[in-house]
This record gives structure tokens, C-alpha cells and sequence, in this order.
């Protein structure tokens, strides 16, 4: 049984770039939420989508934005790079078996110069 | 709005001592309480979680933690820690959307 996978590992872009990040749910998964965390920091909650559609937001810009595909795998788009972009980005899946659990990818650690 | 506190950002320990990394919440509604574990360049995985039900909850690796809705806290224990348990711990808790505290880091030493 497959975990929730992520990619790239790891992104090296420059400021006023744009990047794009992939996630695969676990198997009987439908819901993504997408983390971002800083270095010594808590995830903190981008988004999250469920049917293809942007269910809940935090409190992040809209240079942030998401999809989520037929076959539940999702991306997470970054506008406009600034340094402070640099982070763990972690994806995290649920699905209707256990709605209130997240299972969380590797994560892609994007650095931003 | 919901919010965790850990209360210790570092947490050192010698070998086969017990530990106790605490962690408290507030909430106006009622909560589903998570502690996970994040290994060096590593993704977060899952030790346990509060639901509902028994407030003593165990989970992997030897740990459990205990709900206390009274006191407000979720504190994770463990009675005997190996070297391996070093780590980054996280206590979060979920209403609608998953929110973390800063973490705890638990250093082991031989």
C-alpha cells in the first residue's frame, strides 16, 4: 500500500520565479491538504482540496494555488518567489475512512535564492 | 480559534529514562488531538491520536499520551526512551483544518 508520495525532493529556484509541486495521496484517499514549514517551525496550513475543488484556505497569499485531479493527486503552485518562500512544503492525505486523520508525504524542500 | 502550546521547545534525556513532552490546547468546540514525529530531512508520521473515547491513548514506538479535557492537555509519555526516539515532536489538533504547535526537540543520550 502506497503512502503519500511527493516530488521533486528538493527545488532550488531564484526570486520572481514560479514553481510547481506534486503530490500523490495514499491509496483510498480523496482529500489533500497542502503544509508549508518553515525552518525550526510548525506546518502551518496552506490549503486543502476535495473533489477537485479548493475546500478550505489558511492564511497565505494568492501567489499560492492548488489543483487536484481526477485521480486525487494534486499541485501546488508558488507565484512571484520571494526568500521567504523557502520551506518544507508537506502534503498530506484523508480519505472517507478516516476523514480526521492527515497521513503526510516526505515533503519537497524548496530553497529560493 | 483553536491554538496548541508546547510547552518545552527542547526536551534532553538520557537513554532508557522516561519522558514527558508536554502539549496543551484551546478550543471553543470539541477537538481531535494528533502527536507526530518528524525524523531528521524527513515528512511527519503519525504516533497517535485522541478521537474519542478511552483518554489514554497508546500508540507507536511505546508512546501514549492522555487526554485531560479539564486541564486542557494532551501530554505524550514515554516510560523508557532509546537513542532512536530522537527526534522532532509535534502535537496538533484538528477541527476542520490541522493546526500544529512549534514542536519539541527530544534529544537522547547514551
Amino acid at each position: 500500500d502506497a503512502g503519500v508520495t511527493q516530488s521533486p525532493t528538493h527545488l532550488i529556484k531564484t526570486r520572481g520565479q514560479q514553481v510547481t509541486l506534486r503530490c500523490s495521496p495514499k491509496s483510498g484517499h480523496d482529500t489533500v491538504s497542502w503544509y508549508q514549514q518553515a525552518l525550526g517551525q510548525g506546518p502551518q496550513f496552506i490549503f486543502q482540496y476535495y473533489e477537485e475543488e479548493e475546500r478550505q484556505r489558511g492564511n497565505f497569499p494568492d501567489r499560492f494555488s492548488g489543483h487536484q485531479f481526477p485521480n486525487y493527486s494534486s499541485e501546488l503552485n508558488v507565484n512571484a518567489l520571494l526568500l521567504g518562500d523557502s520551506a518544507l512544503y508537506l502534503c498530506a492525505s484523508s480519505g472517507w475512512r478516516d476523514t480526521d486523520t492527515q497521513y503526510f508525504g516526505p515533503g519537497t524542500r524548496l530553497t529560493v535564492l | 480559534a483553536q491554538s496548541v502550546t508546547q510547552l518545552d521547545s527542547q526536551v534532553p534525556v538520557f537513554e532508557e529514562a522516561p519522558v514527558e513532552l508536554r502539549c496543551n490546547y484551546s478550543s471553543s468546540v470539541s477537538v481531535y488531538l494528533f502527536w507526530y514525529v518528524q525524523y531528521p530531512n524527513q515528512g511527519l508520521q503519525l504516533l497517535l491520536k485522541y478521537l474519542s473515547g478511552s483518554t489514554l491513548v497508546k500508540g507507536i514506538n511505546g508512546f501514549e499520551a492522555e487526554f485531560n479535557k479539564s486541564q486542557t492537555s494532551f501530554h505524550l509519555r514515554k516510560p523508557s526512551v532509546h537513542i532512536s526516539d530522537t527526534a522532532e515532536y509535534f502535537c496538533a489538533v484538528n477541527t476542520d483544518k490541522l493546526i500544529f504547535g512549534t514542536g519539541t526537540r527530544l534529544q537522547v543520550f547514551p
